[in-house]
């Protein structure tokens, strides 16, 4: 499984647009990226999920470069509903014994 | 999107007792569920992989007979923490993935289990 790295904490303001950068220099030929969210005594709730250049949803969009070590989540005009932790994983989806180990994940303040 | 429920939400038991918790999968088939447990501002840590039909994978570390997996059906799995003590009180969740070539993994929105 390819080992991610990403900011322990981050602050922002309301409003302002986020992004999240996670490394994973290991990443695999067959590896998905895929960003979650999760707010205190909840389950993580799925963001949003990507290969190759830039998948966007709407909530969310992702970049990843062309050599796919790393991949940014972006959050357009943050509120303060958006505090929360954000975890980069990556692996084979499509693989039937691929499991999620997380991280210690992105910890977002957004400030008033 | 797939939604995934857990039932019961908390749950306060003496110490000694056995506690289930059930995990669904409402709207989609899920061959494959996962358990996890949460510490207070700890990341999540996999407990076990269940498939349909067949005997769960423990992570290292978690006792098999502690925390026993039934995965008896496409749309249900249960935990069942035997011989519950404080340390084992923590945020159980659970998440299950279809069998589609991307499928993701849809989490449950935890149990709290609080052993006195």
């Amino acid at each position: 499984l390819a080992k991610t790295t990403q900011p322990i904490s981050m602050d922002s303001y309301e409003g302002q647009e986020v992004n999240i950068t996670c490394s994973h220099n290991n990443i695999a030929t067959n590896d998905y990226i895929t960003w979650y969210q999760q707010f205190p005594s909840q389950g993580p709730r799925f963001i949003i999920q990507g290969y190759k250049t830039k998948v966007t949803n709407e909530v969310a969009s992702l970049f990843i470069p062309a050599d796919r070590k790393s991949s940014t989540l972006s959050l357009p005009r943050v509120s303060l509903s958006d505090t929360a932790v954000y975890y980069c994983l990556v692996g084979d989806v499509g693989d039937s014994s691929y499991k999620l180990i997380f991280g210690s994940g992105t910890r977002l303040l957004v400030r008033p | 999107g797939a939604v995934v429920s857990q039932h019961p939400s908390w749950v306060i038991c003496k110490s000694g007792t056995s506690v289930k918790i059930e995990c669904r999968s409402l709207d989609f088939q899920a061959t494959t569920m996962f358990w996890y447990r949460q510490f207070p501002k700890q990341s999540l840590m996999l407990m076990a992989t269940s498939n349909e039909g067949s005997k769960a994978t423990y992570e290292q570390g978690v006792e098999k007979d502690k925390f026993l997996i039934n995965h008896a059906s496409l749309t249900l799995s249960t935990l069942t923490v035997t011989s519950a003590h404080p340390e084992d009180s923590s945020f159980y969740i659970c998440s299950a993935r279809g069998a589609g070539a991307t499928d993701t993994q849809y989490f449950g929105p935890g149990t709290r289990l609080t052993v006195l």
